[in-house]
């Protein structure tokens, strides 16, 4: 299965200014998943990220605020711009496993990140 | 509105013990995954239901899916502690739409 390498594992950010989250895969993959994990609550999807195409995003997230490239087959970053307290939260990336119909998927380490 | 619910939300109980954690939907799911999530780390997968009325077992794990795809059960047999975690469900709508739905989690500690 896909390993991914997150990073950074956690940062703490003043408000107003911006993060890069990086996520490379050791495998080409088609779609990347970037997610939105509120302390200790479940996954939020932001957007899907396609090689070659605009990312899809989900209802109540921007590209503007979370502008995500997918330069190559085994690379992504998601920026959070102009960051407020509410942008407190983990990010995720994740791929899927392809087993058939019993796939998965499998997630970076998160980024847990603080604004202050 | 959440598409899956899970039951309960946060659950202690001591090392040896079993429970049941369930997820539930009004929508029809093609397949429904299982995760664990310890701190500081992503989900990992720890199964994939894919037909009604399905049963997996993985170790003192027994997964079942319910016979109109829209409900899950996870069972733990003798709980140890390197079984807490955040347990999360997780639903695909359709095939080939690899877009996942997560459900509210569960919080499981056990207590040695």
């Amino acid at each position: 299965s896909a390993v991914i390498s997150q990073k950074p594992s956690r940062d703490i950010c003043q408000r107003g200014t911006s993060l890069t989250i990086q996520c490379q895969v050791d495998s080409q993959v088609t779609m990347m998943f970037w997610y939105r994990q509120q302390p200790g609550q479940s996954l939020t999807l932001i957007a899907t990220a396609n090689q070659g195409s605009e990312a899809t995003y989900e209802s109540g997230f921007v590209i503007d605020k979370f502008p995500i490239s997918r330069p190559n087959l085994t690379f992504s970053t998601l920026t959070v711009s102009n960051m407020s307290p509410e942008d407190s939260s983990i990010y995720l990336c994740s791929v899927r496993i392809i087993r058939g119909p019993h796939s998965g998927y499998t997630f970076g380490s998160g980024t847990r990140l603080t604004v202050v | 509105t959440q598409l899956l619910e899970q039951s309960p939300q946060f659950l202690s109980i001591q090392e040896g013990e079993n429970l049941t954690v369930y997820c539930n939907s009004s929508s029809v799911f093609s397949s429904l995954q299982w995760y664990r999530q310890e701190p500081g780390e992503g989900p990992v997968l720890l199964v994939t239901v894919v037909t009604g009325g399905e049963v997996k077992k993985l170790k003192r794990l027994t997964f079942q899916f319910g016979d109109a795809r829209k409900d899950s059960s996870l069972h733990i047999t003798a709980a140890q502690p390197g079984d807490t975690g955040l347990y999360l469900c997780a639903g695909a709508l359709n095939f080939g739409n690899e877009k996942l739905t997560f459900g509210t989690g569960t919080r499981l500690t056990i207590i040695p």
